[in-house]
């Protein structure tokens, strides 16, 4: 059974903290995203990895910076909270490939629910 | 850039009713993906559809893929309350397919 899990489903922080929002996924895929998502906005990218070290910046970058150091290990970090980050977070992964059919299947994390104070 | 509009945004129903929620496109996809999010969970594909006119179902889901390739259908026959959740419609960006733009969602709710 594929599987996306993320550190933390609630997490509670303070204006101007470091914030780090971990996610792992066994299913050897290439791709990860990480995305948030807020009522009447639906899911925005902020980022994504294609590959170890590699990224991209999604539609939302500002604020946000990622680290991929091993395959199945995409981190997102707030690296000085705001109260415009309060969200919730999704990490989801793919495999990798011009196949459409391939690239659709993202599987999606619980998602963290981030309430910055 | 690209952009999924869906509609409507929400809906209220009787359970037992059938629905019908749509997307749409002023740019050309090559693959419509929906997907369903239930309350406090991630989102999770539902249907994937790859050919225009191409009909698909899933249960008591069925997906249509538009002729024009700009827009997309979803319908539920007989919802229940597990229905109730959020349904986005998707699509892989022209730019990189591995990248998904995802519409706003339809939250459907049902009442008793």
């Amino acid at each position: 059974d594929v599987k996306v899990t993320q550190s933390s489903r609630y997490l509670v922080k303070r204006t101007g903290e470091k914030v780090f929002l971990e996610c792992v996924q066994d299913m050897d895929h290439e791709n990860m995203f990480w995305y948030r998502q807020d009522p009447g906005l639906g899911l925005r990218l902020i980022y994504f990895s294609y590959d170890v070290k590699m990224k991209e910046k999604g539609d939302i970058p500002e604020g946000y910076s990622v680290s991929r150091e091993k395959k199945e290990r995409f981190s997102l970090i707030l690296e000085s909270a705001s109260t415009n980050q309060t969200s919730m977070y999704l990490c989801a992964s793919s495999l990798f490939g011009p196949i459409p059919r391939w690239a659709g299947y993202q599987y999606f994390g619980p998602g963290t629910r981030l309430l910055v104070l | 850039g690209q952009q999924l509009n869906q509609s409507p945004q929400s809906m209220f129903i009787q359970e037992g009713e059938d629905v019908s929620m749509n997307c749409t496109s002023s740019s050309i996809f090559n693959t419509w993906l929906w997907y369903k999010q239930d309350p406090g969970e991630g989102p999770v594909l539902l249907i994937a559809l790859y050919k225009a006119g191409e009909l698909t179902s899933n249960g008591r889901l069925t997906a249509q893929f538009g002729i024009t390739r700009k827009d997309s259908f979803l319908n539920i026959s007989a919802s229940i309350p597990s229905d109730v959740g959020i349904y986005f419609c998707a699509g892989p960006s022209m730019n990189r397919d591995d990248k998904i733009i995802f519409g706003k969602g339809t939250r459907l709710h049902i009442l008793p």
